[in-house]
């Protein structure tokens, strides 16, 4: 089985702060992703990567970055977290071939920001 | 542009009852596909069926089914004798021929009770 995890279930950060949250997955896929979900908007894209050292930006990349050195691993960074920030952030990751492509989420990170 | 629209927020209904869950959406690609996810309340989301814009036929599985209508532009998912455990979010999505990018409508809460 694919397994996603990320770092926190739950992170509790104050304004200001320089905050990163972790994604691993174990199954050498190609495609990662970083969401986050608010009631009533569904997922929305912030940042994906398609190979290592690869990023584009996604729907809502604003006050966000992201970082992938290795192929398992994708960081979602809030340089200055805001408010506004506070969200559920999911992480995803997919094969990326026509066979195979849906995407496979980790549990997720609830975060507040104070 | 692409989007998916889930109309209904919140549906309750008691167990053994039927409920279709809808999902509309808009793409100018010829190429695409559509998927369900499954939110538990434990929060990670779960792959339920992946379907290719080449192929209307409807698909069941269990006491789930999916019914798909390019001329309707829906792909809707209905739960025969729903049960307690189907209690979750349901999130429809679209993809275009760029793997990378997921359209995720706004999900609908389905309530069920014993």
């Amino acid at each position: 089985d694919v397994k996603v995890t990320q770092s926190s279930r739950y992170l509790v950060k104050r304004t200001g702060e320089k905050v990163f949250l972790e994604c691993v997955q174990d199954m050498d896929h190609e495609n990662m992703f970083w969401y986050r979900q608010d009631p009533g908007l569904g997922l929305r894209l912030i940042y994906f990567s398609y190979d290592v050292k690869m990023k584009e930006k996604g729907d809502i990349p604003e006050g966000y970055s992201v970082s992938r050195e290795k192929k398992e691993r994708f960081s979602l960074i809030l340089e200055s977290a805001s408010t506004n920030q506070t969200s559920m952030y999911l992480c995803a990751s997919s094969l990326g071939t026509s066979e195979d492509y849906e995407q496979y989420f980790g549990p997720g990170t609830r975060l507040t920001v104070t | 542009a692409q989007k998916v629209t889930q109309a209904q927020t919140e549906i309750s209904v008691v167990e053994k009852e039927d409920v279709t869950l809808d999902c509309v959406y808009e793409t100018r690609d010829t190429t695409y596909y559509l998927f369900w996810y499954k939110q538990p309340p434990s929060g990670e989301l779960v792959f339920l069926i992946r379907r290719n814009s080449f192929d209307e036929q409807n698909e069941i599985s269990g006491r789930y089914s999916w019914n798909f209508q390019k001329s309707t532009s829906s792909f809707n998912f209905t739960i025969t004798a729903s049960q307690v455990v189907d209690s979750a979010v349901y999130f429809c999505a679209l993809s275009g021929y760029n793997f990378n990018k997921f359209y995720f409508g706004s999900g609908t809460k389905l309530n069920v009770k014993p």
